[in-house]
């Protein structure tokens, strides 16, 4: 399975914007990138996802770099709320298996009132 | 919004008992995966089912698990003669099987093994 790498923590204040990044180096051509966030307590949620061109919608944007390496997840306007651990995995488009998702460690959000 | 349900929410039982923990997917996905979640690590796949049939199964999956789901609704996870290594949150998702749709998680059973 292609690697994401994101940084273990990462802390902002509310009601400010949050870039989250992710590096993924040995994506392929094939490969969707993927956010889900785990809030405390919770089972991990779908925040958005994309191919080449950035996303937006009610949750967060994604941005998405030119050689597809890197990627950011932005809250434009965090909230105590979004405290969470937020993943950032690759899926294959072409996989005709489980279309299972692999999740690494990702980087846990704190946001301070 | 009936989301993916999963009982108990919690179980505490003592080394070498059986448990079974149950999933209730969002009804029409016809996909369900079991996962694990360890404290401070990312949730770990242990099997996947599409509609009644189990098409993968992780190593993690030793001999003493086993998952089912008859006619393709809920889904069950036995654990048999359970270890203190088994400790953890079993989570379930389920999700509509086309293409890369999202997966749907529950809250997860968390598992205490005395």
């Amino acid at each position: 399975d292609a690697k994401t790498t994101q940084p273990n923590s990462m802390e902002s204040n509310e009601e400010e914007p949050v870039h989250l990044p992710c590096n993924h180096s040995t994506i392929s051509g094939t490969d969707y990138i993927h956010w889900y966030r785990q809030l405390p307590s919770q089972g991990p949620e779908y925040v958005i996802h994309g191919l080449t061109s950035n996303v937006n919608n009610r949750m967060a944007s994604l941005a998405i770099a030119e050689d597809r390496k890197s990627s950011t997840l932005i809250l434009h306007r965090a909230t105590l709320r979004d405290a969470a651990v937020y993943y950032c995995i690759l899926r294959d488009a072409w996989d005709q298996g489980a279309q299972k998702l692999v999740f690494g460690q990702g980087t846990r959000l704190t946001i301070n009132p | 919004d009936t989301g993916v349900s999963q009982n108990p929410r919690h179980k505490i039982t003592k080394r070498g008992q059986n448990v079974t923990f149950r999933c209730d997917p969002i009804s029409e996905h016809n996909r369900l995966y079991w996962y694990r979640q360890t404290l401070g690590q990312g949730p770990e796949f242990l099997t996947y089912f599409q509609n009644e049939a189990q098409l993968e199964k992780s190593r993690l999956l030793s001999d003493r698990f086993s998952a089912e789901r008859p006619k393709g609704s809920f889904s069950t996870l036995e654990i048999q003669r359970t270890e203190q290594g088994d400790s953890a949150m079993y989570l379930c998702a389920s999700s509509l099987g086309a293409g890369l749709s999202p997966l749907h998680f529950g809250n997860g059973t968390r598992l205490t093994v005395t």
